[in-house]
């Protein structure tokens, strides 16, 4: 079935940096753009970042554009989101998410946890 | 970007229908077909329930329905169960090909 499972969460300080994983499963991942999505404790969804399929074309919300970069490697199925300067703000259950269509987030992973603190 | 405005809340009995409203703008839900409509339940990743404003995934529903007037998009829940008790969230592509999700609307079934 398609899969998506992301990894590389965890405690960091303030100021740190930290890469997260998404690896992809039963679909052809080259194929598709995907997004990074995260969720503070107790609050809403926010969109931060797209890459292409073909990772020739990068989007970042305002929040994060200049301090994380979205990356993939469509060899290995897998994005990348490297998160530098992070703040306590940064602190979210971060998602990786598939588009078929624009906007149309279909397989969602189960999250990975990043929490900044000193 | 700013969050797009949903209702914090709305709520219905067992078996009435009830509307989520999304307001944005002529950048983000006025300009574009790029809808689409999430369900969150506690402790689990958002599911798709609609998408290009009106389109249901295979497996969703029937009861969940998506429209769009001006810079404001809806979703309706008819029949409403037991099982529809959950958060709702909006996005929308905008004119920067940046995406946007809604404030997000806890639906409560009486």
């Amino acid at each position: 079935q398609m899969q998506l499972v992301e990894s590389g969460g965890g405690v960091v300080q303030p100021g740190r940096s930290l890469k997260l994983s998404c690896t992809a499963s039963g679909f052809t991942f080259s194929n598709y753009g995907v997004h990074w999505v995260r969720q503070a404790p107790g609050k809403g969804l926010e969109w931060m970042a797209v890459i292409w399929s073909d990772g020739s074309t990068k989007y970042y919300s305002d929040s994060v554009k200049g301090r994380f970069t979205i990356s993939r490697d469509n060899s290995k199925n897998t994005l990348y989101l490297q998160m530098d300067t992070l703040r306590a703000e940064d602190t979210a259950l971060y998602y990786c998410t598939r588009d078929p269509t624009p906007g149309t987030f279909d397989v969602w992973g189960q999250g990975t946890m990043v929490t900044v603190s000193s | 970007q700013s969050a797009l405005t949903q209702p914090a809340s709305v709520s219905g009995s067992p078996g009435q229908s009830i509307t989520i409203s999304c307001t944005g703008t002529s950048s983000d839900i006025g300009g574009y077909k790029f809808v689409s409509w999430y369900q969150q339940n506690p402790g689990k990743a958002p599911k798709l329930i609609i998408y290009e404003v009106s389109n249901r995934p295979s497996g969703v529903s029937d009861r969940f329905s998506g429209s769009k007037s001006g810079n404001t998009a809806s979703l309706s829940i008819s029949g409403l169960q037991a099982e529809d008790e959950a958060e709702y969230y909006c996005n929308s592509h905008t004119s920067r090909n940046l995406y946007v999700f809604g404030t997000g609307t806890k639906v409560t079934v009486l």
